[in-house]
């Protein structure tokens, strides 16, 4: 059974521009949390989405948005870049949003802002 | 706000020996309890799930809950170097609406095990 896959694995960009991070959930997975992780900050959580609706959204700016596909496939979107916008981001996959779901991580993208 | 404290440690122990991490979270209400593994530069891995009170053991790795203490631990016996890692501690909060809410994890504790 496939993991969960994230793409790409490496970024780098420059300030003020965009970009769009994919996540493909494990197969029959629903839902699907995005988080941020920084050496600082450890891991902030940005948004849940389940059935294409955003469940959960965390404490960040309104450049940090994503949608999910009617396959399930998420992406994030982060516009005009700043330099702190530099981390790992982390995409989760869980069946669906109960208490007793359990949630696992692609291999995380990695994204350097210049 | 919810949170979840651990120690950052590290927590250096030796080969063998028993690893003890600890956890303290803030949500009384919360149901569901997480422990995951992340390597240097990897994703965190979930290792243990754990949602009674009480102990869980899957291996080498005990859970602990304590909801009234709002305490959560995981104990690695016979501690290998290949068990040198961040462990996050992490639960999942109820919303406002009581639906339930997204995982919040702590900052880490950093276990080196000694050969």
């Amino acid at each position: 059974k496939a993991g969960v896959t994230q793409t790409p694995r490496y970024l780098i960009k420059t300030r003020g521009q965009q970009v769009t991070l994919s996540c493909s959930p494990i197969s029959g997975h629903r839902s699907v949390s995005w988080y941020q992780q920084t050496p600082g900050q450890g891991l902030q959580f940005l948004f849940e989405y389940f059935s294409e609706t955003q469940r959960n959204k965390g404490n960040f700016p309104g450049r940090f948005s994503g949608r999910q596909f009617s396959n399930s496939r998420s992406e994030m979107n982060v516009s005009t870049l700043e330099l702190g916008d530099s981390a790992l981001y982390l995409c989760a996959s869980s069946l669906s949003p109960t208490a007793i779901t359990e949630a696992f991580f692609g291999q995380g993208t990695r994204l350097t802002v210049v | 706000q919810k949170e979840v404290e651990q120690n950052s440690g590290p927590l250096s122990v030796p080969e063998g020996a028993i690893a003890s991490l600890n956890c303290t979270y803030s949500d009384r209400v919360s149901q569901s309890f997480f422990w995951y593994r992340q390597y240097s530069g990897k994703s965190p891995e979930l290792i243990m799930s754990i949602y009674s009170n009480g102990d869980k053991e899957d291996g080498r790795f005990t859970a602990q809950l304590n909801k009234a203490s709002q305490y959560v631990s995981l104990l690695i016996r016979d501690s290998q170097p290949s068990d040198s890692a961040t462990y996050l501690c992490a639960f999942r909060g109820l919303n406002y609406g009581g639906s339930q809410g997204n995982l919040i994890f702590g900052k880490g504790t950093k276990l080196s095990v000694k050969p």
